[in-house]
């Protein structure tokens, strides 16, 4: 399985401001993801980060809230634009292994916004 | 649409008792996946079983695809296995779909 992580593991931020988190995996992989889990939530696809073009974002979640970048095979970023304390949750990214379609979770990065 | 649930929502057991989680899904899957979410929020990977019967020490499951659906089995539970256990289910399209967990408390 893959060895991700993700930066900062935690932080608590001002309304209004924007917050970029990095996930980093240790080797190449195709299918990257960005869940969000809320307090006492189960865990919801904000989008694909696809490498060489735009995220696919799903229902309820647009680029303009949640740009995401995907440079190379291994990296991803994720920013939370112009928060609001309704966006204080766990934010993970996820990976596909390595010819399997199973998916591997990183730390996640606890977000609170005040 | 497409559905993934999960029973019961809460669980108390005692130390050393065993028990069955539950999971349906509504639609055939290309990937079944059991999690157990500790108190830090870390997402541990169980089980990869989108067929058939697997074990892992005290844990085992079975998911039966053609009847849609799952079952996480603990054994001789312990207090570390308190918890939120999560199944999640690819509808063909490579995205998960969690269910919404079963919280599983044991007690020494």
């Amino acid at each position: 399985s893959a060895v991700i992580s993700q930066k900062p593991s935690r932080d608590i931020c001002q309304r209004g401001t924007s917050l970029t988190i990095q996930c980093q995996v240790d080797s190449q992989v195709t299918m990257m993801f960005w869940y969000r889990q809320q307090p006492g939530q189960s865990l919801t696809l904000i989008a694909t980060a696809n490498q060489g073009s735009e995220a696919t974002y799903e229902s309820g979640f647009v680029i303009d809230k949640f740009p995401i970048s995907r440079p190379n095979l291994t990296f991803s970023t994720l920013t939370v634009s112009n928060m609001s304390p309704e966006d204080s949750s766990i934010y993970l990214c996820s990976v596909e292994g390595t010819g399997t379609n199973e998916q591997f979770f990183g730390p996640g990065t606890r977000l609170t916004v005040l | 649409g497409i559905q993934v649930e999960q029973s019961p929502p809460d669980l108390i057991l005692q130390e050393g008792a065993n028990s069955t989680l539950r999971c349906n899904f509504s639609d055939s899957v290309n990937n079944l996946q059991w999690f157990h979410q500790n108190p830090w929020g870390q997402l541990i990977n169980l089980f990869y079983i989108p067929s058939g019967t697997k074990q892992n020490g005290r844990l085992s499951a079975t998911t039966v695809a053609t009847e849609r659906y799952s079952l996480l089995y603990i054994s001789s539970s312990q207090t570390t296995d308190s918890g939120v256990y999560f199944c999640a289910a690819d509808f063909n399209d490579y995205k998960l779909s969690f269910g919404a967990g079963t919280t599983v408390t044991v007690r020494a």
